[in-house]
């Protein structure tokens, strides 16, 4: 399968805790999204790399949240400190570098936080 | 700001039916959107996209209607079938090329 690939699949954690999500992307795609998702919305932005270098971040992002993509493959995702309102699908996408081509998304990470 | 709006409806339809899937957004710049399916426990899966140079594309079942003068966009899906039961998102590209979702639709399909 070479499409994006997101682990785990699911984490339950204790509040307070930290913890770290994975996102393969797509072997060719330079650009990378980490996405939010709640139940009955549709996916929020949180932060985009292009290659290994930061781009964007959401005023989501809290201090708590930092993502990285440190040889401008795979990306990581952690969360510190967690708390309950962290509770949601974290998303991964990946795109071509250009203008305007389509985000392949990965399965997502289901978190809770209890 | 940016805003891509379906306010969570949901939409039944029979079997073998057409489904009219519709969408507002707000950013009169934006040059390219695209129609996701997420499935329940699933990521969202690309449907269709559309550029703004254009005002309809066709895929295999599905086309997309772009509207720019009220800043509309709808998603056809032909011959409605139960795997097509899922919630579809419109999406824009906003600034620094991230997509902007809407809250998405439900669509249900009765056999």
């Amino acid at each position: 399968d070479t499409g994006v690939s997101q682990n785990p699949r699911h984490k339950i954690t204790k509040r307070g805790q930290n913890v770290t999500f994975r996102c393969d992307p797509i072997s060719e795609h330079n650009r990378l999204y980490w996405y939010r998702q709640t139940l009955g919305q549709g996916p929020e932005f949180l932060t985009y790399f292009q290659n290994e270098a930061q781009l964007e971040k959401s005023r989501l992002l809290s201090d708590r949240f930092s993502a990285e993509r440190p040889k401008g493959s795979f990306s990581t995702l952690e969360i510190q400190r967690t708390e309950q309102g962290d509770s949601a699908m974290y998303l991964c996408a990946s795109r071509e570098a250009g203008g305007n081509t389509e985000a392949f998304f990965g399965q997502g990470t289901r978190l809770t936080v209890v | 700001g940016e805003s891509v709006g379906l306010h969570l409806p949901t939409l039944s339809v029979q079997e073998g039916d057409n489904s009219i899937i519709n969408c507002a957004y707000s950013n009169s710049a934006s040059d390219y959107f695209i129609w996701y399916k997420q499935e329940s426990g699933k990521g969202p899966q690309f449907i269709i996209d559309i550029r703004s140079n254009m005002d309809k594309r066709q895929g295999q079942r599905v086309t997309v209607l772009l509207n720019k003068t009220v800043k509309h966009l709808s998603l056809q899906i032909a011959a409605t079938q139960p795997g097509d039961s899922a919630v579809y998102f419109c999406a824009e590209k906003g600034d620094g090329n991230k997509l902007v979702f809407g809250a998405g639709t439900i669509l249900r399909v009765k056999s």
